[in-house]
């Protein structure tokens, strides 16, 4: 069974400071990782994804992540953090396995809402 | 949200009523998928299609029931048999194979149920 972690609710952070979303997650194979944002009454809106290669994977406006494998990890980050950055934040993982089985069933986080003041 | 289209926005019920939430897509993508958001819960596998004509259960059917007659739509029924139908429903879909596994979300349905 595949499963995600987000350990933190809510992350607050100051305006142009750095800002991480903590992820970890857990396959039985090799692991899909996307990143998603949602702003308030939305649907998701995908940010990026780790499939293979390169561990920093780049994605829309300013966000990357780390793709940790000895630590299960897939935390998201932007060097500077802005207002309009503040939304729900949803990581969500796939087994390799669920190509055959399950077409590209995904598990997601609980979320992780963030908060950048001025 | 773009391509992807779900409607109504929000959607209000009397409780033993059955209510039919629409979801339709022009990003020609094979796969759909319906999910529930509940505050603190995050999202919840409701059913899912990887092809016409056929669809399999997530992780929280029962009370639900869905149909795909068309590549493009993909609308899901909550009967009176859902325990608790007051939710944001969401509706997704995606290509399926390899490098192309991420899903894109409608803007969702608010369903109140009282």
């Amino acid at each position: 069974a595949q499963s995600v972690a987000q350990p933190e609710d809510q992350v607050n952070v100051a305006e142009g400071n750095p800002l991480t979303v903590k992820c970890t997650y857990s396959v039985s194979g090799n692991p899909y990782l996307f990143w998603y944002v949602q702003y308030p009454n939305r649907g998701l809106q995908f940010l990026l994804k780790y499939i293979t290669g390169d561990n920093l994977v780049k994605g829309s406006y300013g966000f990357e992540a780390e793709f940790n494998k000895s630590q299960t990890s897939f935390h998201l980050k932007k060097p500077s953090a802005l207002v309009s950055d503040s939304a729900l934040y949803f990581c969500a993982v796939r087994d390799e396995g669920g190509l055959t089985g399950g077409g590209n069933k995904l598990t997601f986080g609980t979320g992780t809402q963030l908060k950048v003041e001025l | 949200d773009g391509g992807i289209t779900q409607s109504p926005k929000y959607l209000f019920r009397k409780e033993g009523q059955n209510v039919t939430l629409s979801c339709e897509q022009n990003l020609n993508h094979d796969a759909m998928y319906w999910y529930r958001q509940d505050p603190g819960q995050g999202l919840r596998l409701i059913y899912y299609s990887q092809i016409v004509n056929d669809f399999q259960k997530g992780d929280i059917a029962e009370g639900y029931s869905v149909s795909r007659e068309k590549k493009e739509s993909f609308p899901l029924t909550v009967t009176s048999a859902q325990k608790n139908p007051t939710a944001f429903y969401l509706c997704a879909s995606s290509m399926i194979g390899t490098g192309r596994a991420e899903q894109y979300f409608g803007p969702g349905t608010r369903l109140t149920v009282t």
